[in-house]
């Protein structure tokens, strides 16, 4: 069966601090690969997804980036954070090849920015 | 523009006591419509996918329904640990894009 980890579940970081976030997933290739945030009151936010190995979507213009340095790794980043980065940051995967199916997303990572 | 929209935003309810959770969508091609289940500090967890109006899928106590404007999460009643924020998303157009609704907060008493 597949899982997917993320790591570290929580993190409290300082304004203008590097930030870190791993994804990956178990039992399962090639896998479509996604981040979203989820701020308080609203909707999951579509981040940046990858179909592939260096092969990186981003969907909103922001203080963040993503990598793909293997088939089933996904990272998240950024060089300097801001207050607005924090959230509860969520990455999921879903199989390629049965057309329109489900994500499935892994436990979180709570990050505050202080 | 795209839009999902969830109601009501929080539903209490009685252990036992049934009702609907509706998700409205103002889409153009919609692909697939998901049900999620999120608890506090959890990653949300898949429930239902519904592909065409006149779809329904079942799963214990919860009924997922779909027409061409908007879906229904049915619970039959429900019990306290039904407790938990529910999701809907839509697949629009290519199918790495998925619009979530800002979700149904649930709460069962015993």
């Amino acid at each position: 069966s597949q899982t997917i980890h993320q790591w570290p579940a929580t993190l409290v970081q300082p304004v203008g601090s590097p930030l870190s976030l791993e994804c990956t997933v178990e039992g399962t290739s090639n896998p479509n690969l996604y981040w979203y945030r989820q701020a308080a009151g609203r909707g999951l936010q579509l981040l940046f997804y990858s179909v592939g190995i260096g092969q990186i979507s981003s969907e909103v213009p922001q203080n963040l980036s993503a990598s793909r340095p293997q088939d089933r790794q996904f990272i998240l980043s950024s060089k300097k954070l801001l207050l607005s980065d924090s959230g509860f940051y969520l990455c999921a995967w879903r199989n390629p090849g049965l057309g329109y199916n489900e994500q499935f997303f892994g436990p979180g990572t709570r990050l505050t920015v202080l | 523009e795209d839009q999902v929209t969830q109601s009501p935003e929080a539903l209490r309810l009685q252990e036992g006591e049934s009702s609907s959770l509706n998700c409205s969508y103002t889409v153009s091609g919609l692909r697939g419509l998901f049900w999620y289940r999120q608890d506090p500090g959890k990653g949300p967890e898949f429930l239902f996918t519904l592909y065409s109006a006149g779809e329904e899928k079942e799963k214990e106590r919860l009924k997922a329904t779909l027409t061409k404007k908007e879906s229904f999460l049915h619970i039959t009643a429900p019990k306290p640990e039904d407790s938990a924020t529910y999701l809907c998303a839509v697949v629009v157009g290519g199918y790495q894009k998925v619009t979530f609704g800002t979700g149904t907060k649930l709460q069962v008493i015993p």
